[in-house]
């Protein structure tokens, strides 16, 4: 089965840094994937890790710890454009061999000024 | 550049009515395509994806159908729609192989649907 799990809300300050977790337990693991989708729209991609550590792309930054099952996604210098749904999702390759992303059900960030 | 297009971007049906809504993918040729639905509350759910013309997987067993005559198109129906039909429906592509950067999906507009 598979079982991905983040908070359902945070809420930061504008300028601040912000940390959210996923977690995971799932059957077959070929990446971790980060979404960020604004309200109403369809998400967009964010990043991606295969190997454990941390991956840096600008003001986002996303951690990987295959062993912990554990992935986090860090938002540094929060604008309010920010404000949007961040969403995980595990890769892995199905017994036909194709590649499918199961999702979290995502994490609602509130900047506030 | 590749690009995704999804048609319509909204619709109201009433329960019992058909379906089609079409998805089209430019600047890449034999990508693979997902059909995914979002329901409010919900995460991203799979429910079909191909990965040549004429190949359908489907992943959640339901009354909706996916088909892809063409290369880059991809089109979900369904014959008879139910209210919990109702959702955000997002149409995905990769390039595929065994690269992560390949296996990468990139989301289409969406449509909304909602059965009344």
């Amino acid at each position: 089965g598979q079982n991905i799990d983040q908070p359902t809300e945070m809420t930061a300050t504008e300028g601040a840094i912000v940390q959210i977790n996923c977690t995971y337990q799932t059957s077959g693991f070929n990446g971790l994937f980060w979404y960020q989708q604004h309200a109403g729209e369809a998400p967009t991609f964010l990043s991606y890790n295969v190997l454990d550590g941390l991956e840096e792309k600008g003001r986002f930054s996303s951690f990987l710890s295959r062993s912990k099952g554990y992935s986090y996604l860090l938002l540094k210098e929060l604008q309010m454009k920010d404000s949007a749904s961040y969403l995980c999702a595990v890769g892995r390759y199905s017994g036909a061999g194709s590649y499918q992303l199961t999702f979290g059900k995502g994490t609602k960030l509130s900047v506030i000024p | 550049s590749q690009t995704i297009h999804q048609w319509p971007a909204t619709l109201v049906q009433p329960v019992g009515s058909p379906l089609s809504l079409e998805c089209t993918v430019e600047g890449t040729s034999n990508p693979n395509l997902y059909w995914y639905r979002q329901a409010a509350g919900r995460g991203l759910q799979l429910l079909f994806y191909s990965v040549g013309i004429g190949q359908i997987s489907s992943e959640v067993p339901q009354n909706l159908s996916a088909s892809r005559p063409q290369d880059r198109q991809f089109i979900l129906s369904s014959k008879k729609l139910l209210l919990s039909d109702s959702g955000f429906y997002l149409c995905a592509w990769s390039v595929g192989g065994r690269a992560l950067e390949q296996e990468t999906q990139y989301f289409g507009p969406g449509t909304r649907l909602l059965v009344l």
